[in-house]
């Protein structure tokens, strides 16, 4: 079974603040999936990133950078000089990859960051 | 584009009245699911429709049904509501394609659905 852990519930940082958010992930597959998905105040969930496990790049997107760790089965998100508009809850996700399986997501039970002007 | 569209955003229920939540989505992926999102726990599967034409069991089916109506269509159903389906449910599809070099495996979302079981 799939399983994804953010042991991190809540962060509180003040404006310009790094942040960083962990996720540690289990899985039985080869190949896999990882995502990441930010759910602001609004509800709606918002796509950030996947990363496939056979590609260990980590990556970089304007504030947002992203390590991947298959050593550690770690797949963190960093977020550099935080802003108001960073707060949100943050969802690590997990999907295997054979076709027939659609690509169901696993998710993490979410940190949420607060960041304080 | 849409994308992926759900009703109703709001609804409160009765214990034991049914209801059917409608999802479509514009994208012609071949995969949609059903989550529902509580407190603290993230996002739970409920079921999903690898393609048109097929329908599985996720983490959580108790208690719903689901039918994937044609390509764009994947409605949920609650048979006979009770107070511990109080949750967000987010429908959801995905190219649904996998192995390496795939490309747009991500799932994207609808908006949510509020439901309330009192």
């Amino acid at each position: 079974a799939q399983k994804v852990t953010q042991a991190q519930t809540e962060i509180s940082v003040v404006e310009k603040e790094d942040v960083t958010l962990d996720c540690v992930y289990e899985t039985r597959d080869t190949t896999y999936y990882l995502f990441w998905y930010k759910q602001p105040p609004s509800g709606e969930l918002v796509f950030l990133i996947r990363r496939n496990s056979f590609d260990e790049q980590n990556e970089i997107s304007g504030r947002y950078s992203w390590n991947f760790q298959k050593s550690t089965s770690s797949f963190n998100f960093t977020i550099t000089a935080s802003q108001v508009v960073d707060s949100a809850v943050y969802f690590c996700a997990l999907s295997e990859a054979f076709l027939a399986a659609g690509n169901k997501l696993t998710f993490g039970g979410g940190t949420r960051v607060l960041v304080k002007p | 584009n849409a994308g992926v569209t759900q009703t109703p955003k709001f609804q409160v229920l009765k214990t034991g009245q049914s209801m059917t939540l409608q999802c479509a989505q514009d994208m012609n992926h071949n995969s949609m699911y059903w989550y529902r999102q509580d407190p603290g726990m993230g996002l739970r599967l409920i079921y999903y429709s690898a393609s048109e034409g097929t329908t599985d069991k996720g983490e959580v089916p108790n208690g719903y049904n689901v039918s994937r109506l044609n390509k764009r269509e994947f409605s949920l159903r609650l048979e006979s509501a009770a107070p511990s389906q109080t949750s967000v449910y987010f429908c959801a599809s995905s190219e649904g394609r996998g192995g390496t070099g795939a490309r747009n495996t991500e799932a994207f979302f609808g908006q949510g659905t509020r439901l309330t079981v009192v």
